[in-house]
């Protein structure tokens, strides 16, 4: 039993590099959501997708861009990587639709991204 | 807008001793609230969550939390810590409308010492 897999686990880019972070789940949950995790910050949602073919911006977007290939896949890109994007980026899916309110959601093991 | 505010960055204790984390939230609408652990380099695991009911949520590991409405908290308690219970602690709010989107403070490192 996966749950939320994420792919790499670490990362070190230069300056200007570009990269997509996988994020995949197998509990057939329609919501997925990527965060960001930085010292002192607790975790920051960057996007969001509610359901498949649908995508939002969450509190932190701007660098970033995103997009559900599947019900099963979100992706999340850095198209010019910046040292303040130096953080550990997190997936996360979730029980089904919005009526279903205050279900847990499911986290990956995360991303270690280092910029530099 | 909501917010969650947890009010103490790290709380160090002894073993066997009791332990509260303190999570205050801020919300015009209603909230489902959440708390999750952090072990040194996992993911986040959740402990347990408050969606309605009895205000006294028990969860694993032997952790509990009070709902207080009045006081919009939600602070997690434990009787006896133990080492394997040093970790981060996060708490969390979702709410209705929100596509189940959490929300969370900005942690609460627990130190037990020995």
């Amino acid at each position: 039993n996966a749950g939320v897999t994420q792919t790499p686990k670490f990362q070190v880019l230069k300056t200007g590099q570009s990269m997509t972070l996988q994020c995949a789940q197998d509990m057939n949950h329609n919501s997925m959501y990527w965060y960001r995790q930085d010292p002192g910050m607790g975790l920051r949602l960057i996007y969001y997708s509610a359901s498949e073919g649908t995508t939002d911006k969450g509190e932190v977007p701007n660098g970033y861009n995103v997009s559900r290939l599947n019900k099963r896949e979100f992706s999340l890109r850095l198209e010019s990587a910046a040292p303040s994007q130096t953080s550990v980026y997190f997936c996360a899916s979730s029980e089904p639709r919005d009526r279903v309110v205050g279900t847990e959601a499911f986290f990956g093991q995360g991303t270690r991204l280092t910029v530099v | 807008a909501q917010s969650v505010t947890q009010l103490d960055s790290q709380v160090p204790v002894f073993e066997e001793a009791p332990v509260e984390l303190r999570c205050n939230y801020s919300s015009s609408v209603s909230v489902y609230l959440f708390w999750y652990v952090q072990y040194p380099n996992q993911g986040l695991q959740l402990l347990l969550k408050y969606l309605s009911g009895s205000t006294l949520v028990k969860g694993i590991n032997g952790f509990e939390a009070e709902f207080n409405k009045s006081q919009t908290s939600f602070h997690l308690r434990k009787p006896s810590v133990h080492i394997s219970d040093t970790a981060e602690y996060f708490c969390a709010v979702s709410f209705s409308g929100g596509y189940n989107k959490l929300i969370f403070g900005a942690g609460t490192r627990l130190a037990v010492h020995p």
